[in-house]
Formats: C-alpha cells, structure tokens, sequence
C-alpha cells in the first residue's frame, strides 16, 4: 500500500498570498496518477487536479499542479476567500488500495 | 448535468448490514468505473471499493474486504455497496464519485452529496 504524507498539517496564509502544499508517497506513483482534492465544511470533495499537473473541468488557472515520482506539489498561486478550506492528494497508479494523503487545512490567518 | 445522488443510509446496530445506493445520470454509467469513498465524522477520506465500467472488476480496502460488496446494474444507472457485519468504525459518510474513464478509480471529477451511516447500539 502506497502511503501519502501531505505537510503542513495547517497552512495560516492571508487571501493574496501563495500556498504551497506537499504530498510525498511512500513509493514511486505509477504515471503520476496523483490527484488532488478541495474539500470545504459539509461538501463533497472537488476535483483540482489529475495527472499531477492537468487542470480538471473549470478549476481556475491559480491552482497548479507537479511534481513526479514520490514528490508532489499543489500550489495556489494568490489565495481567493473561497480557497480556505482542507486539501486532499490521492494517488491511484497502482493496484489497490487507491490511497489518500490526511489532509492540508488553508486557514485564514 | 452528471448527477450522483446516493441514499440508504442511516442508523444500524453493530453487526447489521446496510444497503446504499447511488443513481447516476447525466453521463453514459456504463462507460465509467465508479468509486466508494467514506469520511468518519472529523477524519479524512477513505477509499473503500471501485468497479470497472462493465462491472467485471471489483476492487475493495483491506478494512471492508469480505464484509462489503460492490456492484453496478448498468441498465439502471445504479451503483450500489452491500454492507454487512458493520461495526462502529464503519460510521461514516458514504459518498459514491466517477471515474475519468472505463478502469479509473481515482481522479474522480463527480461526486455526490454523501449519505451517513451510523453503526450504534
């Protein structure tokens, strides 16, 4: 089982700033069949990002995507009041299970 | 519009079985693997079983496996997870999410509203 670590834990930035967050894989992600999630209080998680780097269907250009391997990075290039919320990677390369990371919470500082 | 609207949950005694249920429409559900993911109050998520768009592959986490059974009836839009021997660690929210394609478990574009489970006495 491929375990992800995504650091920080929390994440205190003021809206315009630039976050940067982290989800390292225990192994090598087959394709880089790593995705990542926005998940606000109450809601079902949204996709943001697939294929590491690839944009999902009208997710804004300030949310980007890289990294490969077992080193991957979500970053939110100037932060807009509804990005406060927790983030969630999830690697789905290899066989199951399809394994989440525990979560980044963006909160207001 | 994809919609996933799933239901069948609520409260159940430890050792109980649940039936949920998930209608897809708005996407042609045959030609997508669908996923089960849960959320236990205040935890993250889990991913819990997936299904080949035809059905013909199944795949469960260690946690469920041998007392949860996913299936798919293509004719009516429908996903469905069978739960039995349910214990309070299966407390959770129940949310069904499609795939990208035929054999895509994760990266998964829609997901519906979530339907809570509740394993007490």
């Amino acid at each position: 089982e491929i375990v992800l670590t995504q650091s920080p834990g929390t994440l205190s930035l003021s809206p315009g700033e630039r976050a940067t967050l982290s989800c390292r894989a225990s192994q090598s992600v087959r394709s880089s069949y790593l995705a990542w999630y926005q998940q606000k209080p109450g809601q079902a998680p949204r996709l943001l990002i697939y294929g590491a780097s690839s944009r999902a269907t009208a997710i804004p250009d300030r949310f980007s995507g890289s990294g490969s391997g077992t080193d991957f990075t979500l970053t939110i290039s100037r932060l807009e009041p509804e990005d406060f919320a927790v983030y969630y990677c999830q690697q789905y390369g290899s066989s199951p299970p399809w394994t989440f990371g525990q979560g980044t919470k963006v909160e207001i500082k | 519009e994809v919609q996933l609207v799933e239901s069948g949950g609520g409260l159940v005694q430890p050792g109980g079985s649940l039936r949920l249920s998930c209608a897809a429409s708005g996407f042609t559900f045959s030609s997508y693997a669908m996923s089960w993911v849960r959320q236990a109050p205040g935890k993250g998520l889990e991913w819990v079983s997936g299904i080949s768009g035809s059905g013909d592959d199944t795949y469960y986490a260690d946690s469920v496996k041998g007392r949860f059974t996913i299936s798919r009836d293509n004719s009516k839009n429908r996903l469905y997870l069978q739960m039995n021997s349910l214990g309070a660690e299966d407390t959770a929210v129940y949310y069904c999410a499609k795939g990208r394609g035929g054999y895509s478990y994760g990266g998964n574009d829609y997901w519906g509203q979530g339907t809570l489970v509740t394993v007490s006495s």
